[in-house]
């Protein structure tokens, strides 16, 4: 079995802080691991995605993961946080193959001017 | 490329009534689509794998009679809540892997379809 646990449901930065999103999962085989944002009533966007090449995986919009196997972490981060970053995010791993994703429970990222 | 469509994005319905919502991969073929439910303010959970030409695989505590899903081509994948109630008022997503980019473990999301039965 496979589990996802955000740490923070609720996330709160200013406009050019570092974004610190924690990701800890558990799985019994080599896991893919992935990164989502959805804005309000919408589906989800890739961000980025491990799966097993480079363990500091860079995404879109200037967010970057690190997969840390010892830690079994994959926290996401973004050096300047901007405005437009207000949204849900959420971790998911799978094993591949015809599996689904299981998601964690989403952080809400909220810029403060 | 690895765009998915859902239709429709918003529907209402009465008690009682079915609906179905279509899930489309426009530009790539899909042999298996998952379709996963929302609740508001809530992660996404997933309902069940549609596997082209063969039955869908649902999870644990997933009713089959009541989420019927057909896979019938490679790109088009519908999910029919059938006798709706308004327990079942929620978000439906679904996504569709691309074998051929991104890697076959990467999942391409829909937009979603809204949900309320009255």
């Amino acid at each position: 079995a496979q589990s996802v646990t955000q740490l923070g449901s609720h996330v709160s930065v200013s406009e050019g802080a570092l974004v610190l999103l924690r990701c800890n999962y558990s799985s019994s085989v080599p896991p893919y691991l992935f990164w989502y944002v959805q804005y309000p009533n919408q589906g989800l966007q890739l961000l980025l995605k491990y799966t097993s090449a480079a363990t500091l995986v860079k995404g879109i919009n200037g967010f970057e993961a690190e997969f840390k196997k010892s830690e079994t972490s994959f926290h996401l981060t973004k050096p300047s946080a901007h405005m437009r970053d207000a949204a849900e995010y959420f971790c998911a791993v799978t094993r591949g193959g015809a599996d689904g994703l299981t998601f964690g429970k989403g952080t809400h990222l909220i810029i403060q001017p | 490329g690895a765009v998915v469509s859902q239709h429709p994005s918003r529907v209402i319905c009465k008690s009682g009534t079915s609906v179905k919502i279509e899930c489309r991969s426009l530009d790539f073929q899909a042999t298996t689509m998952f379709w996963y439910r929302q609740f508001p303010k809530k992660s996404l959970m997933l309902m069940a794998t549609s596997n082209e030409g063969s039955k869908a695989t649902y999870e644990q505590g997933v009713e089959k009679d009541k989420f019927l899903i057909n896979h019938a081509s490679l790109t088009l994948s519908t999910l029919t809540v059938t006798s709706a109630h308004p327990e079942d008022s929620s978000f439906y997503i679904c996504s569709a892997r691309d074998p051929l980019a991104g890697g076959a473990e990467t999942q391409y999301f829909g937009p979603g379809t809204r949900l309320l039965v009255l």
